[in-house]
């Protein structure tokens, strides 16, 4: 049973360029959220995808964008960089309607460096 | 004031000591608490739910109090491999469950 994946691992970009970062939960989970992990801080919240539509959304500015797919895969877009988006990108899926439907699982995650 | 709030630490503890970490949030509505476990540039990985009652997990204890809004982790007999951050998490009472982390709480167990 495959976990949640992520890619790429790592990726390096420069001020002003665009990103994208893909996601895919764990087998029979349908709901994905993405959070931002700077250097000793906890996760941030981004957004939460559920049905392929924005359910919730962080503190974060329309730079960042989403999308989920019908296989309930998920994207996670970031437009006109800056330096303080460097940072850990983590994707967290769950089965909305489960049992556990409060119990998140975590990808490795994406490490974002931006020059 | 932060929606969860965690002491960033270190705490070193000796091979086989007790330790116990506190958590508070400021949400009362909150429905959902949970302990998770994240390893150096590693993803977070879920420790333990919280639950009213307290619940035990070999080691590891946890217990929720509503009235006073804090969570708190107790680690008996400290292994080296207990080192690591421990993130607080709580849920909402929205029908998506978004979760608010803490800033975590670093532990390191020294021979």
């Amino acid at each position: 049973d495959a976990g949640v994946t992520q890619s790429p691992t790592h990726l390096i970009k420069t001020r002003g360029q665009q990103v994208t970062l893909r996601c895919s939960p764990k087998s029979g989970h349908d709901t994905v959220s993405w959070y931002q992990q700077a250097l000793g801080q906890g996760p941030q919240f981004i957004f939460q995808y559920y049905e392929e539509e924005e359910r919730q959304r962080g503190n974060f500015p329309d730079r960042f964008s989403g999308h989920q797919f019908p296989n309930y895969s998920s994207e996670l877009n970031v437009n006109a960089l800056l330096l303080g988006d460097s940072a850990l990108y983590l994707c967290a899926s769950r089965n909305l309607e489960g049992a556990t439907y409060n119990e998140q699982f975590f990808g490795p995650g994406t490490r974002l460096t931006v020059l | 004031r932060k929606e969860v709030e965690q002491d960033p630490g270190p705490f070193n503890v000796p091979e086989g000591a007790t330790v116990a970490f506190n958590c508070t949030y400021s949400n009362s509505a909150s429905q959902s608490f949970f302990w998770y476990r994240q390893d150096c540039r590693k993803e977070p990985k879920l420790l333990m739910s919280v639950y009213s009652s307290g619940n035990e997990d070999g080691r590891f204890t946890a217990q929720l109090n509503r009235a006073s809004q804090y969570i708190s982790l107790l680690i008996r007999d400290s292994k080296l491999s207990d080192s690591a951050t421990y993130l607080c998490v709580v849920g909402d009472s929205g029908g998506y469950q978004k979760v608010t982390f803490g800033i975590g709480t670093k532990l390191q167990v020294i021979p």
